[in-house]
């Protein structure tokens, strides 16, 4: 069983900028949702992913879209970055036919300056 | 949204020692879960426990939904137990809790 892969591990974006990340959901997962973690703080819920629509939202702007593939791999792109983006971005996996529980990819770490 | 607040923020043992860690939540919610954040940021899952108890090996966890919180007993502590313990609660979007930093001494 493959886990779930993040890309690429760590980014260096000026602001401005526009970044795509991406993220491959673990097998058998059909549901994809990302969070932003800032220094010393908890994951923070960015938006949700089902069936290739977006299934729920956080508190972030709509600078902050994302994507999900037919094969449950998803998106996340920011543009205009600011400095405050920079964070760990993680992305999970779930199977809404079964449990909520959420598997947890290893994030990518961006740096905006 | 829901609020998910995590006592103690900090906590300092010995190796051998036993703790418990905290998680209160302030709406009914479908899932949660207790990760622990290794220093290279991975979380990783410790319990899927939206209610009930369960073990698993030093660590176990109990979750009484009617009261809204659940508690994470490390026993017999070791230095790699160190990090980040995280606890995270909801349905579809999941709200973390702020963390406990856990640090176990030799």
């Amino acid at each position: 069983e493959t886990g779930v892969t993040q890309s690429p591990t760590h980014l260096i974006k000026t602001r401005g900028q526009q970044v795509t990340l991406r993220c491959s959901s673990q097998s058998g997962h059909n549901t994809v949702s990302w969070y932003q973690q800032a220094l010393g703080q908890g994951p923070q819920f960015i938006f949700q992913y089902y069936r290739e629509e977006e299934n729920g939202r956080g508190n972030f702007p709509p600078r902050f879209s994302g994507l999900q593939f037919p094969n449950y791999s998803s998106e996340l792109n920011v543009n205009a970055l600011e400095l405050d983006d920079s964070a760990l971005y993680l992305c999970a996996s779930s199977s809404k036919l079964s449990t909520y529980e959420q598997y947890f990819g290893p994030g990518t770490r961006l740096t905006v300056t | 949204g829901i609020q998910v607040e995590q006592s103690p923020p900090d906590l300092i043992l010995q190796e051998g020692a036993n703790s418990t860690l905290r998680c209160n939540f302030s709406d009914s919610v479908n899932n949660l879960q207790w990760f622990h954040q290794n220093p290279w940021g991975q979380l990783i899952n410790l319990f899927y426990i939206p209610s009930g108890t369960k073990q698993n090996g030093r660590l176990s966890a109990t979750t009484v939904a009617t009261e809204r919180y659940s508690l994470l007993y490390i026993s017999s502590s070791q230095t790699t137990d160190s990090g980040v313990y995280f606890c995270a609660v909801g349905n579809n979007d999941m709200r973390f809790g702020a963390g406990t930093r856990l640090t176990v001494k030799p």
